[in-house]
């Protein structure tokens, strides 16, 4: 079966910086590219970024360009999302997702999520 | 960036009740539409990909259409189960576009 583990997380005051791993299993994961998808508390759901197949392409929602960084180790089935300089609007559960198909691409497994509270 | 527009925001209905949703996007997106479940503390479950195309493992009550800019879900005969709340995302033309969720619909008894 596929699935997705999440880890990291936590509380971290505004300013510093985390990483947020995601571990694949179950399908070949260097076909797939994953997204990571964030949800403030109560609120709805937001694109975070997104790395393509072979680690060579990676996009960011505009909120956070220049602060996240998404990376993977295929020969590890590992998604990483480094958050720096964190805010308090960042505060989210945080998912990794597999991308499946083409035009359109959706998102069929998910990880359960990981909180990130930014908080002093 | 594209915008989604859910309507209802929220709903109530009964088990038993027919329920359609309905998702706009700001721009002409072909078919390029999904839809999600999320219960409480959990994450979103794919129901429906390509505005009409229904997941593995979905009940057939959950059906889409549309194309365009405006789309539905119809869930045809609420279950007990079925009572969460639902989100569209668009995935037309990313990059560069960004995919965007709906702000979500709130199924509740």
């Amino acid at each position: 079966q596929v699935h997705l583990v999440q880890s990291g997380g936590g509380v971290v005051q505004p300013g510093r910086s985390l990483t947020l791993s995601c571990a694949a299993s179950g399908f070949i994961f260097s076909n797939h590219a994953i997204y990571w998808v964030r949800q403030a508390p109560g609120k709805g759901l937001g694109w975070v970024a997104a790395i393509w197949p072979d680690g060579n392409n990676k996009y960011y929602a505009d909120s956070v360009k220049g602060r996240f960084t998404i990376s993977r180790d295929n020969s590890k089935n590992m998604v990483y999302l480094q958050v720096s300089n964190l805010r308090a609007e960042d505060t989210a559960v945080y998912y990794c997702a597999r991308s499946t198909g083409n035009n359109p691409n959706y998102f069929d497994y998910w990880g359960q999520g990981t909180l990130v509270t930014v908080s002093s | 960036d594209i915008q989604l527009t859910q309507s209802p925001s929220s709903l109530s209905a009964s088990v038993g009740d027919r329920v359609t949703i309905t998702c706009r996007a700001s721009q002409i997106i072909s078919n390029y539409l999904n839809w999600y479940q999320q219960k409480p503390g959990k994450a979103p479950e794919l129901l429906i990909c390509a505005a009409s195309s229904l997941q593995s493992g979905v009940p057939s009550r959950f059906s889409g259409s549309g194309s365009g800019t405006d789309f539905t879900l119809t869930i045809s005969s609420l279950q007990p189960e079925d009572f969460a709340t639902y989100y569209c995302q668009q995935a037309y033309n990313f990059p560069p576009t960004p995919p965007t969720f709906g702000q979500g619909t709130r199924l509740q008894i």
